[in-house]
């Protein structure tokens, strides 16, 4: 079946101006979860959702930060006033237990 | 800040050896997950490993946990060129959220 899907796959954008990431998770997987990773990092925990409530939104580094999931499937994660300190991979992923299966990312610069 | 270290950093052997990456971590933890990552993008889930468990296997790896010392292990037996990868654990802290917290991870070289 399909995985974890990701868009866009890169994103180019200027200091300053605001972007939208979306993730589309496996069908039926009701918790989803917004990573970033910067070059040579782990992944950092940023949100996770289980339905349509973020449970746990104690990894957004501040308010520019700020993520939906409406229907309980596909999520939007916003970012405001882009920083080029917000250049990262940004991965999603969805479970459905503990397993999570990961998207692709997308790459997001801020130039 | 990232509860989870591995080391080593990196690491290059030769295929066929066996290569072992080690993690270590802070807190109390519900369980630990081994992840693998080729290219810098999508994670794939390699083996879970709860806090009642000490050792596990899976195929060619193995999973060892050391709740006392907050330690786990992670071991390739019989190394691939196409095991080049970097390898991270992630912990599922027993804090009462939902974090799930990755290690900086291990970069895996295999010459063929």
């Amino acid at each position: 079946g399909a995985g974890v899907s990701q868009t866009p796959s890169n994103k180019v954008t200027e200091k300053g101006k605001y972007v939208e990431l979306r993730c589309d998770p496996i069908s039926g997987h009701t918790a989803l979860y917004w990573y970033r990773q910067s070059l040579g990092q782990g992944p950092e925990f940023l949100i996770y959702f289980q339905g349509t409530g973020a449970a746990d939104d104690s990894g957004l580094p501040n308010d520019r930060f700020f993520a939906v999931r409406p229907e309980g499937s596909v999520s939007t994660l916003k970012i405001q006033r882009t920083e080029r300190g917000d250049s990262a991979v940004y991965l999603c992923a969805s479970s459905r237990g503990d397993t999570q299966y990961f998207g692709p990312g997308t790459r997001l610069t801020v130039l | 800040s990232q509860q989870g270290e591995e080391d080593p950093q990196a690491l290059s052997i030769q295929e066929g050896e066996n290569a072992t990456m080690n993690c270590s971590y802070k807190t109390s933890i519900n369980n630990l997950q081994w992840y693998r990552q080729n290219s810098g993008r999508g994670l794939v889930h390699l083996i879970l490993i709860r806090s009642n468990e000490r050792e596990k296997h899976s195929g060619r790896l193995r999973v060892t946990l050391d709740t006392s010392k907050k330690s786990s292990s992670l071991l390739i037996t019989a190394s691939r060129a196409a095991d080049t990868a970097s390898y991270f654990c992630a912990t599922d802290p027993n804090t009462g959220g939902f974090k799930t917290i990755f290690g900086a991870g291990t970069r895996l070289f295999v010459k063929a």
